[in-house]
This record gives C-alpha cells, structure tokens and sequence, in this order.
C-alpha cells in the first residue's frame, strides 16, 4: 500500500524552508528519501530506520516516528538546485529495502 | 564504474507486439527490482528478485515476465504490449546486507501505440 505524501506541490523563493511528510498505513522498519530532476533518475537523499533517528545530507534533514509511521523532511535554506520531486519508498517488517514502496512524490519548485 | 545499465532508453511498440527491456549491474547486488513511473503515480513495483533463480512479484506485475538468471541481469518482458503499458522503466539494484540505497538505471522510456 502506498504511503501518502504531503503536499503534492509546494513552491518556494530561494532561503525559504519546507517540510515534505510521508505517512503509511502499516508498520514500517524503514523510510527511504529520494529526488528526481525532470528527466533523471531518482537519486539518494537519505534512510531512516526505526528509532525515531533524524539525519541529515547538507541542508536536508529528515525524522522518523515509527510509533505513527510517519516521515518527514525538512528542507532548509532552500537553494534552486533542490527543485525537483521527492519520494518517500517505505519498508514493512518483512519486506526489504530491494522492493520499497513509493509514494506519488512531492513536487517542489524553488524560484529565484 | 558503470552501475545500473538499462537498454534501450526509448521505445516505441504497437499493441499486441512483445519486447524485452534490459537491465545489468556490476556491483555484484543481490536485490534487483523493476519498477514504472507514471504522471501523478509515483514509482510503482512490479516485479523484484532477491538473486539469482528467484523472483517475486510487487504492487503492478499483470502484462510482465521476469527471470533471474544471474546475478547481473534483470530483463522484463512484456509479452503483448498494451497502451496502459506506456511509461517510464526503471530497474534498481542494492545490496540485502546491511543499510543499502537503490541505486536506479537511467530509465527506458516506453510508448505503446
């Protein structure tokens, strides 16, 4: 089942901040985060294991609560070259991180 | 180093006809899955292996066919192409020890007319 991601879009001046969340319906060993530039391949922002551990990649950051299977990323500082769609892919105790589950993404738009 | 390669980036069919889109990787990953993007959809699995002669299904494999032959390759086939079928290919591989990202092919970007 696909985890929710939330908001669909959000646009951004350059310096401004921006929470992306991800939420599932079942309970999830592990969050993965990662951006797509229009036309690429989605690249590896960062993983979140159980625990409630926050980590961060640059001016990226991002928290887990297991206990509300829910995911959060926080972009900081925002720069033009964050503009792109996030995904959150989602591990289930028994799954694996080789068959993630996705969300629709998070489109994010970072103007000048 | 070369990663995840996948062939061809683009491809036109008609409906009915089959093809096979390939996928190779040379980190020696055990786990190799197959998913599509679509407009609004997200990634969505469709068919996953965790080695060589295994295979498993995901959340979309009606219309495709895997194999496992090795541990480098991960080809998918669709064996009578639909237009429900046009969309962005992505193959992933990782490892199934320790904390591994996917790491994602360039993509194949299909067209069924």
């Amino acid at each position: 089942q696909q985890p929710v991601q939330s908001p669909q879009a959000v646009i951004l001046r350059e310096g401004e901040d921006a929470v992306i969340n991800c939420s599932s319906s079942k309970a999830l060993y592990s969050v993965h985060w990662y951006r797509q530039k229009h036309g690429e391949a989605p690249v590896f922002l960062m993983i979140l294991l159980k625990g409630g551990e926050q980590k961060g990649h640059e001016k990226i950051s991002a928290s887990f609560n297991e206990k509300k299977q829910q995911s959060s990323l926080y972009l900081t500082a925002s720069q033009l070259s964050y503009s792109g769609t996030y995904f959150c892919g989602t591990e289930g105790y028994g799954g694996s991180q080789g068959n993630l589950i996705f969300g629709k993404g998070t489109k994010l738009s970072v103007k000048p | 180093n070369a990663g995840v390669t996948q062939t061809p980036k683009f491809q036109v069919l008609k409906t009915g006809q089959s093809m096979t889109l390939q996928c190779a990787q040379d980190m020696n990953h055990e786990y190799m899955s197959w998913y599509r993007q679509d407009p609004g959809m997200g990634l969505r699995l469709i068919h996953y292996s965790v080695g060589a002669g295994i295979t498993d299904q995901g959340e979309v494999p009606n219309g495709y066919n895997v194999s496992r032959s090795t541990t480098e390759d991960f080809p998918l086939r669709l064996l009578s192409a639909a237009p429900s079928q046009t969309s962005v290919y992505f193959c992933a591989s990782t490892r199934t020890e320790g904390i591994s990202p996917l790491h994602f092919g360039n993509g194949t970007r299909l067209t069924v007319t």
